[in-house]
């Protein structure tokens, strides 16, 4: 099952708060773990992304976690900004596909003033 | 500029007519991508073009037809298209190599409304 599963679906969050989105995939042979960030009117932009070899890869105010053992992985935003405001995509894919990107259903973020 | 051009931006288009989509990428890549967005599924992988030989198509009906040219040119030619096939399409770009993790680099697409 090449399935990733994200939630939630959309994201309130007070300026200066966490941001947190988490994503699910079955297929243990995933081994790259990219966020992709999209603005309204833009394509997809990659935001950071993670192997699982490492359990934690922090970038500025991203970071995500990555749970080998529960197939799980998530992105933290802190001290969010009205400027995070966009729809945040998690993605996997395997080392025999390629760049075959799977991606999760994505999460709109709203970071309120 | 992202680095992966697509026209038209906008598209308006009867379920008779025959219009084509573009996409031209700078970056010296050799995979090059179709993506449909909806807010049915929000990201959906169409067609997969490796060193202009297409490696993947997504169960995709006819009506949709690719074509990649050289690998910095790819199209999506459209025909008898349906109202539901009205979405954002994304086209993008990346260095394909055998394992995974090649930052694949969007466009910024284009809106198509069947009427």
């Amino acid at each position: 099952q090449q399935q990733v599963k994200q939630s939630p679906q959309s994201l309130i969050v007070q300026k200066g708060g966490i941001s947190i989105i988490n994503c699910a995939y079955e297929n243990t042979a995933f081994d790259y773990f990219p966020w992709y960030q999209q603005f309204p009117g833009k394509g997809p932009a990659l935001l950071i992304a993670i192997r699982p070899d490492v359990s934690e890869k922090k970038e500025g105010r991203f970071t995500i976690s990555f749970n080998k053992s529960a197939k799980q992985f998530s992105l933290h935003i802190m001290d969010s900004q009205p400027g995070d405001s966009a729809t945040y995509f998690c993605a996997a894919s395997m080392n025999n596909a390629g760049n075959m990107l799977t991606f999760g259903g994505g999460t709109r973020l709203m970071v309120k003033p | 500029e992202t680095g992966v051009t697509q026209t038209p931006r906008h598209l308006v288009m009867g379920m008779t007519n025959k219009k084509s989509l573009k996409c031209e990428q700078h970056l010296g890549h050799n995979a090059m991508y179709w993506y449909k967005q909806s807010a049915k599924k929000p990201l959906e992988l169409m067609f997969v073009y490796n060193f202009k030989e297409q490696t993947e198509n997504n169960s995709v009906p006819s009506r949709f037809s690719p074509e990649c040219p050289n690998s910095s040119h790819l199209f999506l030619h459209l025909h008898t298209l349906q109202p539901e096939d009205s979405a954002l399409y994304l086209c993008a770009s990346s260095q394909r190599g055998a394992s995974s993790g090649n930052t694949i680099y969007f466009g910024e697409g284009s809106w198509l409304t069947v009427v």
